[in-house]
């Protein structure tokens, strides 16, 4: 049972308009939810974090939007470079859990921004 | 600060050999994470440690996986006897706290191929 979805595998945008990447989560325990970013052959890299208590946090281009009541969690890139081309993963962790430490991630979408 | 460092980058192995992958975490991390990355599931947790101890092995696929974290600095996973479906990436990452806010510190990874 996959509680963390992104149910896009892929998305391809131009240089310099919106890219928007959405994930939706099962598990109403969560209270923390990440963006991560993989280039090929690397390891993923953290992006962008927000918690339950909050509905949007925003770090430069990057702005992660969060409906509980829909469990459904975007992240937005303004304006979309070609550098930005990479695959991400949206996680989720319940920090109230016993597995306190533990990050369920979703399937991951491949982000292609045209020149 | 060298960051995540895992051993091998690539694993060729035959069907029934055994497998074994190495990680070091960042100094003065507390937490270990091993994931393994799959088209299917994406990035998908097999188990985590908090200060050498295991915390959750529920991710484990079988009994022929098996990891070990014998001191802060170093921790293993190992397959045996490794399978064709065994093939993918897999990731070790660390963390100083449970990772929420400030998410995961990934290596890498090695790239399994089980032929």
């Amino acid at each position: 049972d996959q509680q963390v979805k992104q149910n896009s595998p892929s998305l391809s945008v131009q240089e310099g308009r919106i890219s928007i990447l959405n994930c939706d989560y099962t598990n109403s325990m969560f209270d923390y939810f990440l963006w991560y970013k993989k280039y090929p052959a690397e390891g993923p890299t953290f992006l962008i974090s927000i918690s339950s208590i909050k509905d949007k946090n925003e770090d430069g281009r990057f702005t992660v939007f969060l409906n509980k009541s829909a469990k459904h969690l975007s992240l937005h890139i303004v304006p979309s470079q070609p550098g930005d081309s990479a695959v991400y993963f949206c996680a989720a962790s319940a920090t109230g859990s016993s597995n306190t430490g533990k990050l369920i991630f979703g399937q991951g979408t491949t982000l292609q921004v045209k020149p | 600060d060298a960051g995540v460092i895992q051993s091998p980058r690539h694993e060729v192995t035959e069907m029934g050999q055994e497998v074994t992958l190495r990680c070091k975490p960042i100094s003065g991390h507390d937490y270990l994470f091993w994931y393994r990355q799959t088209m299917m599931r994406g990035l998908e947790l097999l188990i985590y440690f908090n200060n050498n101890v295991p915390i959750d092995d529920s991710g484990m696929p079988e009994d022929r996986f098996s990891a070990k974290m014998p001191n802060a600095s170093f921790s293993t996973l190992k397959i045996q006897p490794s399978e064709p479906r065994d093939s993918a990436v897999y990731f070790c990452a660390s963390s100083k706290h449970s990772g929420q806010v400030y998410g995961y510190t990934f290596g890498s990874g090695t790239r399994l191929t089980v032929v």
